[in-house]
């Protein structure tokens, strides 16, 4: 079975602090995707990022980082120099590669609320 | 161009009324998926067709019925609906996953249909 744990239900930060969202999976599959979307008040999940389980490198996008760990199943983000506009809910998701195509495994989301 | 266009953006309705809920994309993909959200948690997937053809049937109420008339369309129809059915139900295509393109497998969503039923 895949799981994926945000353990974060909620997070609150000023404008312009770094915050960082943590993810968890569990997976037995060897090939497996892992992504990032984001919802906004409006209801439209955003897709951020999606990484493959051979490629561990860290990912930069402007001030979106992400921080891929095999080792310790995380793949964590980092928002730098916050905006209100950050103000979402985070979520991660998993897709496996063993008869799983098609299925996300979302984590439970991460509320980021970044106050003026 | 990533667009999924869904309508209405809000829906009220009573148990015994029939509606329908659109979902259109121009993007070439040959996935479309409805999942269901409710408030506080992630989204549930719910259907799934892949070439126009309904692949995945997560064991979902029969009151609710999946129709792909074509490659770029996708309905919900809702019939007898529950109040537990209030949700938000989110439409999402992507390329068909298989085993060369499983990395080009990204859903994207469309803004949703806020469905309250009374």
């Amino acid at each position: 079975a895949q799981k994926v744990t945000q353990a974060q239900t909620e997070i609150s930060v000023v404008e312009k602090e770094d915050v960082t969202l943590d993810c968890v999976y569990e997976t037995r599959d060897t090939t497996y995707y892992l992504f990032w979307y984001k919802q906004p008040p409006s209801g439209e999940l955003v897709f951020l990022i999606r990484r493959n389980s051979f490629d561990e490198q860290n990912e930069i996008s402007g001030r979106y980082s992400w921080n891929f760990q095999k080792s310790t199943s995380s793949f964590n983000f980092t928002i730098t120099a916050s905006q209100v506009v950050d103000s979402a809910v985070y979520f991660c998701a998993l897709e496996g590669s063993g008869g799983s195509n098609y299925k996300l495994t979302f984590g439970k989301g991460t509320l980021l609320t970044v106050n003026p | 161009d990533t667009e999924v266009t869904q309508t209405p953006k809000h829906l009220v309705m009573g148990m015994t009324n029939k509606k329908s809920l659109k979902c259109e994309q121009h993007m070439g993909h040959r996935a479309m998926y409805w999942y269901k959200q409710k408030a506080k948690k992630p989204p549930e997937l719910m259907f799934v067709y892949s070439y126009e053809k309904l692949s995945i049937n997560e064991s979902v109420p029969s009151r609710f019925s999946p129709e792909c008339p074509n490659s770029s369309l996708l309905n919900l129809h809702l019939h007898a609906l529950q109040p537990e059915d209030s949700a938000l139900y989110l439409c999402a295509s992507s390329q068909v996953p298989t085993g060369d393109n499983l990395a080009k497998n990204i859903q994207y969503f469309g803004a949703g249909t806020r469905l309250s039923v009374l």
